[in-house]
């Protein structure tokens, strides 16, 4: 049984360019959640989507992030333009109806130089 | 935004010992927790769904227990293992709402 799948594992590029991070949850969950690790905040949540609707995204640092869900299987987080600050790893995670837990990727760590 | 609160923030133990955390949070509209274990470099995995005023989880040496009246819950380590080491993370979650993940407890135990 497949999990979350994120990609790429891994991204470096330079300050200025356009990112694009993606996650395929598992099958049958509705809910989708991105969340960054940083040293100074721990597990943040960016945003979350209910059957791919975004519910809440208060956690978004600014404009230049921005999430979508175009269909049950699939979610892109895409920072534009990127800054070295935005360096972190990038986790999406889903999870079924109820009171179920959240299911997690294996991120993906970006780093901006 | 729920405020969660984990203590310790970490600990170190030596291999063998027990130990447990504790995760406090607003008891008003509880809906469900749950426990996570998450090791360096890997993603958090799921360890318990507690929901129930009272709840009792086991899963080997790692236990847990729910008070949704006074907003806490404890996790209990039995005889730690070095592959124990990780940080712990609560969610505690209100009605209609999201998860809320508190900082963790990071553990290390010392061979």
């Amino acid at each position: 049984d497949a999990g979350v799948i994120q990609s790429p594992r891994h991204e470096v590029t330079e300050m200025g360019q356009e990112v694009t991070l993606r996650c395929k949850p598992i099958s049958g969950h509705n809910s989708l959640f991105w969340y960054r690790q940083t040293m100074m905040r721990g597990l943040e949540l960016l945003i979350y989507f209910n059957n791919n609707v975004p519910i809440d995204d208060s956690g978004m640092p600014e404009d230049r992030f921005s999430a979508k869900m175009p269909n049950a299987s699939f979610s892109t987080l895409k920072i534009q333009p990127s800054e070295p600050r935005d360096s972190a790893v990038y986790f999406c995670a889903s999870s079924s109806p109820g009171n179920q837990p959240q299911h997690f990727g294996d991120g993906t760590r970006l780093s901006i130089l | 935004i729920l405020n969660v609160e984990q203590s310790p923030q970490s600990l170190h133990v030596q291999e063998g010992d027990s130990t447990n955390f504790t995760c406090s949070f607003p008891s008003s509209n509880f809906y469900a927790l749950h426990w996570y274990r998450w090791e360096t470099a890997k993603s958090p995995e799921a360890l318990f769904v507690m929901t129930l005023n009272g709840d009792e989880k086991k899963k080997g040496r790692i236990s847990a227990t729910l008070n949704t009246k006074e907003g806490y819950s404890y996790l209990y380590i039995k005889g730690s293992q070095p592959e124990d080491s990780a940080t712990y993370l609560c969610a505690p979650r209100r009605e209609a709402g999201k998860s809320t993940f508190g900082d963790g407890t990071t553990l290390t135990v010392k061979p």
